[in-house]
């Protein structure tokens, strides 16, 4: 059975401070898919990753791909307030379906 | 850019009533999904379609149906609502784009069954 992993599944952080969110999957897929949910409201896309090696950054926010170790990063440098939200991964294994992962829930302190 | 919209934003019904809640979408996709998001249960497939009048069902197809008569448009039905179906619905569309298929998803539909 497909299962998408990620951890932490809930992340309390200061503002300022760094830190790296994991999902892990365990099938072969070179798609995988970021979205981010804030609170009440629907999932909004933030990074397509469709390769191995792949790199994405959208400002304090980078995603990262490998696809050997079946292992994606969304890593937040310096966090501030606004990114406090629900990130989720999503995994694509060629079948017009997603796997998403269970959630990080981020809450940003000061 | 990609625009999926959901009838509702809010709905409250009572147990036993026929429920239905409409998904549309502007950008020609093929596929077309329901899912519903529950407190520490995640993301989870009701149902999805990839054609006009195609259905599959998710991994939790029991007390839904669906229909797809329109390319653009794909509604979930509540044959009888029960509490518990009480949840955050939430509609997504993707089609092939540049070897992606990124899901876009709509407002979402909180459904209270009373």
């Amino acid at each position: 059975e497909l299962k998408v992993e990620q951890n932490p599944l809930f992340l309390s952080m200061q503002e300022g401070k760094n830190y790296t969110i994991y999902c892990n999957y365990s099938t072969t897929s070179d798609r995988l898919y970021w979205y981010r949910q804030d609170p009440g409201k629907s999932l909004e896309s933030l990074f397509v990753l469709l390769s191995n090696g792949a790199v994405k950054q959208e400002g304090r926010l980078m995603a990262s791909l490998d696809t050997k170790a079946r292992l994606s990063t969304l890593h937040i440098t310096a966090a501030v307030h606004d990114l406090s939200a629900t990130y989720f991964c999503a995994v694509d294994i060629k079948t017009d379906k997603l796997i998403f992962g269970t959630g990080t829930r981020l809450q940003v302190f000061p | 850019d990609v625009k999926v919209t959901q009838s509702s934003r809010y709905l409250v019904k009572r147990t036993g009533e026929k429920v239905f809640l409409e998904c549309v979408q502007d950008m020609d996709h093929e596929n077309m999904f329901w899912y519903r998001q529950d407190p520490g249960l995640g993301l989870r497939l009701i149902y999805f379609s990839y054609d006009v009048k195609m259905k599959e069902k998710g991994d939790i197809p029991e007390g839904y149906s669906v229909s797809r008569e329109k390319k653009e448009r794909f509604s979930l039905i509540l044959e009888s609502a029960s509490t518990n179906q009480t949840s955050m619905y939430l509609c997504a569309s993707s089609g092939v784009s540049g070897g992606s298929y990124e899901q876009y998803f709509g407002p979402g539909t909180r459904l209270t069954v009373t």
